[in-house]
């Protein structure tokens, strides 16, 4: 069974651009998660998709955004880039209908550079 | 703030050794689980102790949880230089009856494990 899946790996943009990252999560797995991680702040839940409803969404402005597909891929889209966006960008999938967080499954990460 | 505090934050053992990571958290959980990240990598699930278990085993890895000081420890025995990664705890955001949060995970600071060839 293929993993999840993430593109880009790497990504340089400039402050004030846009950015696309895509997850394909494990076939079967309804439920998409997005982290943030930074040396700072560590690994930060952005929001997590499922049946594409967007079920949880953690603390982060609204330049931040996602969504699911219903093949269940899930994008994540970051506009008007700042400097402290720079991170790394996981993807987890999950079946997603446990009662309390079952194991996720992570994707490699896209790793984002804002200049 | 993190749920999850992990201690130490760096450790370095010679291959052989074993190696403890402890983790306290702050609020009721239904479930605690470590998860592995070699640099700049995805997270790999190792284990999950559910709130109602003690101790959990699985291969060279040993968990414990103590609900009444919220805080799990995870053992790694006969570390190899393969273990070389840092660990994560995390718990689940609502605690016991957040049915909605199965996706949402808040982790600890982590712990870099070196082991030494």
């Amino acid at each position: 069974k293929a993993g999840v899946t993430q593109t880009p790996r790497y990504l340089i943009k400039t402050r004030g651009q846009q950015v696309t990252l895509s997850c394909s999560p494990i076939s079967g797995h309804r439920s998409v998660s997005w982290y943030q991680q930074t040396p700072g702040q560590g690994l930060q839940f952005l929001f997590e998709y499922f049946s594409e409803t967007q079920r949880n969404k953690g603390n982060f402005p609204g330049r931040f955004s996602g969504r699911q597909f219903s093949n269940s891929r899930s994008e994540m889209n970051v506009s008007t880039l700042e400097l402290g966006d720079s991170a790394l960008y996981l993807c987890a999938s999950s079946l997603g209908t446990t009662v309390g967080p079952g194991e996720l499954f992570f994707g490699e990460g896209s790793r984002l550079t804002v200049l | 703030s993190q749920q999850g505090e992990e201690d130490p934050q760096a450790l370095s053992i010679q291959e052989g050794e074993n190696a403890t990571m402890n983790c306290s958290y702050k609020t009721s959980i239904n479930n605690l689980q470590w998860y592995r990240q070699n640099s700049g990598r995805g997270l790999v699930h190792l284990i999950l102790i559910r709130s109602n278990e003690r101790e959990k085993h699985s291969g060279r890895l040993r968990v414990t949880l103590d609900t009444s000081k919220k805080s799990s420890s995870l053992l790694i025995t006969a570390s190899r230089a393969a273990d070389t990664a840092s660990y994560f705890c995390a718990t689940d955001a609502n605690g016991v009856g957040g049915s909605s949060n199965t996706g949402k995970l808040i982790f600890g600071q982590g712990t870099t494990l070196q082991v030494k060839p």
